[in-house]
């Protein structure tokens, strides 16, 4: 299964653009690039997928590059809730199982 | 919608002591899977089902039983519980189709003494 690497910690301030990136330099042709983010004491949750576009939805951006060996999601403003453990995921086709690595845990200070 | 329902919130056992950890689900999901998360690790699989009647072992296996009787649960059980097992369990369903996305229920903290 291909991997991701993320960084471990971010900071932002609240109501600031916040860029988590992600590597996956050996992403194949039918990876899927997803994100889950994990509040304090929660589950995990989804956010937002994508295959090679560059997608929107009412949670997040995602930016994938060119070559898909890396791709960033995007929090236009960032709030105090918005402070957990941001997963980058790649699922390959039809395959049900996710590989979950350490993800990025963001700070949003106030 | 219920989603993914996981009881009990907290759980405290002693050593070599049973539990059923229960997990149920109303999106009528075929594919359900069971997680533990320790401190400074990922989410570990520890067991999925495809399907009523089908269960399969995921990396962390060993001490976990599961069945899958109905498409709505998922129950997973430690049959003689250790402090190994101290952690925190999710339990999981996820979409059909190629997209897959999981939907996690809130969580069972277990301590096991």
């Amino acid at each position: 299964d291909a991997k991701t690497t993320q960084p471990n910690s971010m900071e932002s301030n609240e109501e600031e653009p916040v860029h988590l990136p992600c590597n996956h330099s050996t992403i194949s042709g039918t990876d899927y690039i997803h994100w889950y983010r994990q509040l304090p004491s929660q589950g995990p949750e989804y956010v937002i997928h994508g295959l090679t576009s560059n997608v929107n939805n009412r949670m997040a951006s995602l930016a994938i590059a060119e070559d898909r060996k890396s791709s960033t999601l995007i929090l236009h403003r960032a709030t105090l809730r918005d402070a957990a453990v941001y997963y980058c995921i790649l699922k390959a086709g039809n395959n049900r199982k996710l590989i979950w690595g350490l993800g990025t845990s963001l700070a949003v200070n106030p | 919608n219920a989603g993914v329902t996981q009881t009990p919130k907290f759980q405290v056992l002693k050593t070599g002591q049973s539990m059923t950890l229960q997990c149920a689900q109303d999106m009528n999901h075929e594919y359900m899977s069971w997680y533990r998360q320790d401190p400074g690790m990922g989410l570990r699989l520890i067991h999925y089902s495809v399907g009523a009647g089908i269960t399969d072992q995921g990396e962390v296996p060993n001490g976990y039983n599961v069945s899958r009787s109905t498409t709505e649960d998922f129950p997973l059980r430690l049959l003689s519980a250790a402090p190994s097992q101290t952690s925190v369990y999710f339990c999981a369903s996820t979409s059909p189709g190629g997209l897959g996305i999981q939907y996690f229920g809130a969580g069972t903290r277990l301590s096991v003494l």
